[in-house]
């Protein structure tokens, strides 16, 4: 079935640094990837859906310069998180659409990010 | 405007009692519907998803969902519960935005 990698696993960072999360999908092409956030005890919100080739499209409230999304092949995207402070500490999971595959939704293990 | 509603936050069973999750949505037109389980940590593995047809979908791990239009519903059901699937469930929906939009989700605690 489809598959999708994402590394790290986990990070710990010093305030003021940025941090780079991997999402690759192993066996199938994605041209849509997806970035969510999830806090503590609570559901996945979306910040952003990556288009190979093209812009992201950001959400609603979710600060573009501060969450930079590369999606530079059909299998892999990266999400970099600038100038990371303490409160973007959080759980970031990435997710990629099989079109081809049933039109599922494929996610990735997710990275626990913590900003020091 | 598009919603998931997911009723119950938290559920307590008993093993080998049966379970039903509530998911409720609110879109114009059918909508794609998931159920997806997330263990503490860890990303969210499917355990089932309704495009068209059948409006009983079965999964993994025993589940199965009911697909209702009138209720704009899709409960998640298991006959008997194993410890194991202790986990948060996730119901999640795609409007025809081409998007994931999620529910708020259910802890489901099961005691020997």
């Amino acid at each position: 079935g489809a598959v999708v990698s994402q590394h790290p696993s986990w990070v710990i960072c010093k305030s003021g640094t940025s941090v780079k999360i991997e999402c690759r999908s192993l066996d199938f092409q994605a041209t849509t990837m997806f970035w969510y956030r999830q806090f503590p005890k609570q559901s996945l919100m979306l910040m952003a859906t990556s288009n190979e080739g093209s812009k992201a499209t950001y959400e609603q409230g979710v600060e573009k310069d501060k969450f930079l999304i590369n999606h530079a092949s059909l299998t892999l995207s990266t999400l970099t998180v600038t100038s990371a402070h303490p409160e973007d500490s959080s759980f970031y999971i990435c997710s990629a659409r099989d079109e081809k595959g049933g039109y599922g939704y494929t996610f990735g293990s997710g990275t626990r990010l913590t900003v020091v | 405007a598009q919603s998931v509603t997911q009723p119950d936050i938290h559920i307590t069973v008993s093993e080998g009692a049966s379970l039903e999750l509530r998911c409720n949505y609110s879109y114009g037109a059918t909508p794609y519907l998931f159920w997806y389980v997330q263990s503490p940590g860890q990303g969210l593995q499917l355990l089932l998803k309704y495009f068209s047809g059948d409006t009983l979908v079965q999964g993994i791990k025993g589940f199965e969902a009911e697909f209702k239009r009138s209720q704009s519903s899709f409960n998640l059901r298991k006959p008997s519960v194993h410890w194991s699937d202790a986990a948060e469930y996730f119901c999640a929906v795609d409007g025809g935005t081409d998007k994931l939009i999620f529910g708020t989700g259910t802890r489901l605690q099961v005691f020997p």
